[in-house]
């Protein structure tokens, strides 16, 4: 089984409509990580938690949510999604230890497109 | 000045071809470096991390060179089953938008 999921892997949805994608993992990381990607811009951070009590903005949080419902699982929600937020969206673990920093293991991705 | 660069490609080289990748990165800070590859509609996936003293990793070299604040990547005998984008990735500590920062990757075809 995968070590981090994203349900769902593929969404269209109209403009106006709230939409939520979720992401578990079984790493036990704390770190979790939204990205978005579109063609040419690479991977952008949306919003990022270090545990369960922390979350953090990233460089383009404006029109999305985030919960930390355990150390387990970061859902991402569109509160009214737009069509510029269609996008390839990506989850991702990070282990952490005290002077250190490790890779980042990416969940399959959702495609989502808003209508 | 961008935090990460790459040249965005397209290389295209024949089977058998050694190709090298370069990334420059701004913050001289920075601590960790890694090589990320990522298929077309597919999520990333780590290739390799980069060390202070270059590593290797069967057909792939990995080089840092920090006075230039650089790191690159050579795949030697080139596969078609490489064809992919390579992400040059950099951590530095302190950030503010979580610790990792990926380029926008570099294109890969390689043809029969």
């Amino acid at each position: 089984d995968a070590d981090v999921t994203q349900t769902p892997r593929n969404r269209i949805t109209k403009t106006g409509k709230r939409i939520m994608l979720e992401c578990s993992q079984t790493k036990g990381h704390d770190r979790m990580y939204w990205y978005r990607q579109d063609p040419g811009l690479g991977l952008r951070l949306i919003y990022y938690s270090f545990d369960v009590k922390d979350i953090n903005k990233g460089e383009i949080s404006d029109g999305y949510s985030v919960s930390r419902q355990a150390q387990a699982k970061f859902s991402l929600s569109l509160e009214s999604a737009i069509p510029n937020q269609t996008a390839l969206y990506f989850c991702a673990t990070q282990g952490s230890r005290a002077g250190v920093t490790y890779e980042q293991f990416f969940g399959p991705g959702t495609r989502l497109t808003v209508l | 000045r961008k935090e990460v660069e790459q040249d965005p490609g397209p290389f295209n080289v024949p089977e058998g071809a050694t190709v090298a990748f370069n990334c420059t990165y701004s913050n001289s800070a920075s601590q960790s470096f890694f090589w990320y590859r990522q298929d077309c509609r597919k999520e990333p996936k780590l290739l390799m991390s980069v060390y202070s003293s270059g590593n290797e990793d069967g057909r792939f070299t990995a080089q840092l060179n920090r006075a230039s604040q650089y790191i690159s990547l050579l795949i030697r005998d080139s596969k078609l089953s490489d064809s992919a984008t390579y992400l040059c990735v950099v951590n530095f500590y302190g950030g503010s938008q979580g610790n990792l920062i990926f380029g926008k990757g570099t294109k890969l075809s390689v043809k029969p």
